[in-house]
């Protein structure tokens, strides 16, 4: 059972480069998102989707860019990178929500951008 | 979406009970209440979730009274692995649910 998996584990980005941030399940999950925690912070949602083709913005969408194409992939794209968006990725699945029902996370992308 | 409310950080020694109290005032009817424990460098874990009175499972206990403004966590005898920080959550239980993590209750195992 992997899970929710995250691709990279870590990455250095340089101000204005661009990167993909990879996750996908094998739980058939409906629901996936994005979200990213600063420091010593919670968690903030950046985007999410509730099945293949339906993405929505949550909190903090300014600078990213999703896509969900199939049910299993949901991966998260950095534009132009800023200092700002150094911080922990995290993806997460759901098959619903409710009744006993949470979210999966995944290990995380910590992203520098120098 | 519902605002919720708990401690920053609480201290506690091994074999002891923790309890951790989120409020919740504008709770709306559909709301479930969601826990989630997070470790150093890895992504939050479900701990449990309730809609009302008493949840229980192999982890922890969550007790939920009548008008549902607030929640308890109880973590029973706790060991220096509990050491971790704990998020409440509220939401719906629909379709686009979007759960909003706060700060969390840091929690500190002592031996």
């Amino acid at each position: 059972n992997a899970g929710v998996t995250q691709t990279p584990k870590f990455r250095i980005l340089k101000i204005g480069q661009s990167m993909t941030l990879q996750c996908a399940q094998d739980m058939n999950h409906n629901y996936m998102y994005w979200y990213r925690q600063d420091p010593g912070m919670g968690l903030k949602l950046i985007y999410y989707s509730v099945g293949a083709g339906i993405t929505d913005k949550g909190e903090v969408p300014n600078g990213y860019n999703v896509s969900r194409s199939t049910t299993e992939d949901f991966p998260l794209r950095l534009e132009l990178a800023a200092p700002s968006q150094t911080s922990v990725y995290f993806c997460a699945s759901s098959l619903r929500t409710g009744d006993g029902y949470g979210y999966t996370f995944g290990s995380g992308t910590r992203l520098t951008v120098v | 979406l519902a605002k919720t409310t708990q401690p920053i950080s609480m201290d506690s020694y091994e074999g002891q009970e923790v309890n951790i109290t989120c409020s919740h005032n504008n709770i709306a009817t559909n709301d479930y209440i969601t826990w989630y424990q997070q470790f150093p460098s890895q992504g939050p874990r479900f701990i449990i979730q309730g809609y009302k009175t008493k949840v229980t499972n192999e982890v922890a206990s969550l007790f939920i009274p009548a008008d549902r403004k607030s929640s308890t966590l109880s973590l029973p005898r706790v060991s220096l692995s509990d050491t971790a920080v704990y998020y409440c959550l509220v939401g719906r239980g629909a379709a686009g649910n979007k759960l909003t993590f706060g700060g969390g209750t840091r929690v500190l195992v002592k031996p």
